[in-house]
């Protein structure tokens, strides 16, 4: 119930496309998701976060869909560059310390 | 930078020596964590500190010391390590919320 299950585990995307990874989760006391964007030999780096009591969330070209009912969240690029080329995780918390639950990572490339 | 400060930022050692890396962040958070991540398991959590206490170790061999002296470091000592323990080490921190900010690692290279 703990896990966060995220895919695609790989991701190839021309170029202005749009990139979307998607994450499913099973505890309802969720109350928080952030998406990490990891370069590689960096850590990851919070990238966007939302909570349940909104269904999108826009910064720049990176949005997150979140559907309650399901339990899904997605993050979605908008005219994907090159430079987006790198590990997204999704992730999943509670309030207070206690730690995220990771996905597995999706390595997402971006093609010219 | 996210204020999540990792030295060394790459070790080699030998699986006889003793060696320890260091976090640091001086943002206010009250927890601190230290993940592996490996080729085989991307995001590994091995402990958690929360207010200098450790609440969460995940099974960690006894060759990984955490030691939190202060709100603000997190040591990760270690010692006889094995080669499959080569792997990027990273520190987070956070304040209350689960937002967690990360250093850029020590990449750990077993020989």
């Amino acid at each position: 119930q703990q896990q966060v299950k995220q895919s695609p585990q790989s991701l190839i995307v021309q170029k202005g496309g749009i990139s979307i990874i998607n994450c499913a989760y099973e505890n309802t006391a969720f109350d928080y998701f952030p998406w990490y964007q990891q370069f590689p030999g960096k850590g990851p780096a919070l990238l966007i976060a939302i909570r349940p009591d909104v269904s999108e969330k826009k910064e720049g070209r990176f949005t997150i869909s979140f559907n309650k009912s399901a339990k899904q969240f997605s993050l979605h690029i908008m005219d994907s560059q090159p430079g987006d080329s790198a590990t997204y995780f999704c992730a999943a918390g509670t309030s207070g310390n206690t730690p995220l639950v990771f996905g597995k990572g999706t390595r997402l490339s971006v093609i010219a | 930078e996210t204020g999540v400060t990792q030295t060394p930022r790459h070790l080699v050692m030998g699986m006889t020596n003793k060696k320890s890396l260091k976090c640091e962040q001086h943002l206010g958070h009250n927890a601190m964590y230290w993940y592996k991540q490996s080729a085989k398991k991307p995001l590994e959590l091995m402990f958690v500190y929360s207010l200098e206490e450790r609440v969460e170790n995940n099974s960690v061999p006894s060759r990984f010391s955490p030691e939190c002296p202060n709100s603000s470091h997190l040591f990760l000592h270690l010692h006889t390590l094995q080669p499959e323990d080569s792997a990027l080490y990273l520190c987070a921190s956070s304040r209350n919320t689960g937002t967690q900010l990360f250093g850029s690692g020590t990449r750990l290279t077993v020989v």
